[in-house]
């Protein structure tokens, strides 16, 4: 089946725009996360979404970053007001529970770069 | 709040060869799970191997194995009969909740032909 669908594969742009970056996670899977990945760095965990739950949103590193999930399927992660540095690897995974168990299965990532 | 250390930056290893990466975490909790993630220039990050740690034995997938210390809270991966593709950057990552992954800094694998 298919797995976890991020879009765009890329995006450029100018630095003070807004972006919206698209996951499309494994149908079925309840639980949803989105990750930020700096270069030459780990992953920071930023927002989690499960099932109609209210989101935990406690690693958005600022109120210019927002998300959503419409149906309990797509999301779609927001940067309002880019900066240099939100420049990163956004990662979105989901799983088919939020259990510790239930391993998460990630897409291919957005590459953004703000100039 | 929990933390995971990969010591080693940079690793190589001989094609067909065995390497050893490192990981070690902290936690007060007593029920958790442990990952090992690849991920390839393509960026995915691909499930290499988990192990629960209330399972005292180590898990194993084919040529991938872990060497878990429940007391000393390490987590190392054994990669056997080392292949070219098997060069990625690996992490080392924590939950216990499934509300989120905790991940280490990684290890970049180099696989010399």
């Amino acid at each position: 089946g298919a797995g976890v669908s991020q879009s765009p594969s890329n995006k450029v742009t100018e630095k003070g725009k807004d972006v919206e970056l698209r996951c499309d996670p494994i149908s079925g899977h309840t639980a949803l996360y989105w990750y930020r990945q700096s270069l030459g760095q780990g992953l920071e965990f930023l927002i989690y979404f499960q099932g109609n739950s209210a989101p935990d949103k406690s690693g958005l590193p600022s109120d210019r970053f927002s998300a959503e999930r419409t149906g309990g399927s797509v999301s779609t992660l927001t940067i309002q007001r880019t900066q240099q540095e939100d420049s990163a690897v956004y990662l979105c995974a989901s799983s088919l529970g939020a259990r510790a168990s239930q391993p998460q299965h990630f897409g291919d990532g957005t590459r953004l770069s703000i100039l | 709040a929990q933390t995971v250390t990969q010591s080693q930056p940079e690793m190589s290893v001989q094609e067909a060869e065995t390497v050893t990466l490192s990981c070690t975490y902290d936690t007060s909790e007593s029920d958790y799970y442990l990952f090992w993630y690849k991920q390839p220039p393509s960026r995915q990050m691909i499930l290499v191997i988990r192990q629960e740690a209330y399972k005292q034995q180590n898990a194993t997938e084919n040529r991938f194995s872990v060497n878990f210390q429940k007391a000393a809270k390490s987590f190392s991966l054994k990669i056997s009969d080392s292949q070219l593709g098997d060069a990625a950057m690996y992490f080392c990552a924590y939950d216990n909740a499934g509300n989120m992954l905790t991940f280490g800094g990684g290890t970049r694998l180099m696989v010399k032909p």
